[in-house]
């Protein structure tokens, strides 16, 4: 059964830092193609960034670029985003997500539960 | 970026009946070499990640209902479910991934009326 779960949520203040985790299992993890969505509760989806099968390629919205690192490590099974100069509206619930198996341009299939991730002084 | 826009933002539909959801893509989505549409719509109920429904734009995921269908091509695309059921209500998104940034639609809220 494929699983993904967040953790690494929590209050941050502005400015500060936050490196959230998604551990995966059940399927051939070092395969796939994996992204970080966020979601203000109540709100819609956005996606925030994604990373190859490898870890040699990595996209951002622009919203983050600069400030986000996504990253993996294909021996532990382990997803990251590294979350540096933190602002208020990056807070979110932040979803790791699978990507259907391709060439980087397809759907999500799994996703995790999600953690929170609050900014606030 | 691909703007994405559903309407309505909300629906309410008796049980048994037809409901529509429609997105919208501000660029075509239509890859011409296979003839694919890279589209895909999400459900997501309350307190629970969004689950796949539809990836490129009319092929439903194992295990959904064939209530549910998804049609449309280039810019315009509808999600329908043939005949609501209490499990339907739900946030509905659609989302693009034709390029980077993936965007979505704002979603659509569907309730029984």
């Amino acid at each position: 059964e494929v699983q993904l779960v967040e953790s690494g949520g929590g209050l941050v203040q502005p400015g500060g830092s936050l490196r959230l985790s998604c551990a995966a299992s059940g399927f051939t993890f070092r395969s796939y193609w994996l992204h970080w969505v966020r979601q203000v509760p109540g709100k819609g989806l956005v996606w925030v960034s994604r990373i190859n099968s490898d870890g040699s390629t990595t996209n951002y919205a622009d919203s983050v670029k600069g400030r986000f690192t996504i990253s993996r490590d294909n021996a532990k099974n382990m997803l990251y985003l590294q979350m540096n100069s933190l602002r208020a509206e990056d807070t979110a619930v932040y979803y790791c997500a699978r990507a259907c198996p391709g060439d980087g341009y397809t759907p999500f299939d799994y996703w995790g539960q999600g953690t929170l991730v609050t900014v606030s002084s | 970026d691909i703007v994405m826009t559903q309407s309505p933002d909300s629906l309410a539909v008796s049980l048994g009946e037809r409901a529509t959801i429609n997105c919208k893509s501000s660029q075509s989505l239509l890859y011409s070499s296979n003839n694919k549409n890279f589209l895909v719509w999400y459900q997501q109920k309350p307190g629970q990640p969004p689950k796949l429904l539809i990836s490129w734009a009319s092929t439903r995921e194992s295990g959904v209902p064939d209530r549910f269908s998804g049609s449309g091509s280039g810019t315009d695309f509808t999600l329908s479910i043939s005949s609501l059921q209490p499990e339907d209500v739900a946030v509905y998104y659609c989302q693009q991934y034709w390029n980077v940034p993936y965007t979505f639609g704002q979603g659509t809220k569907l309730e029984i009326k």
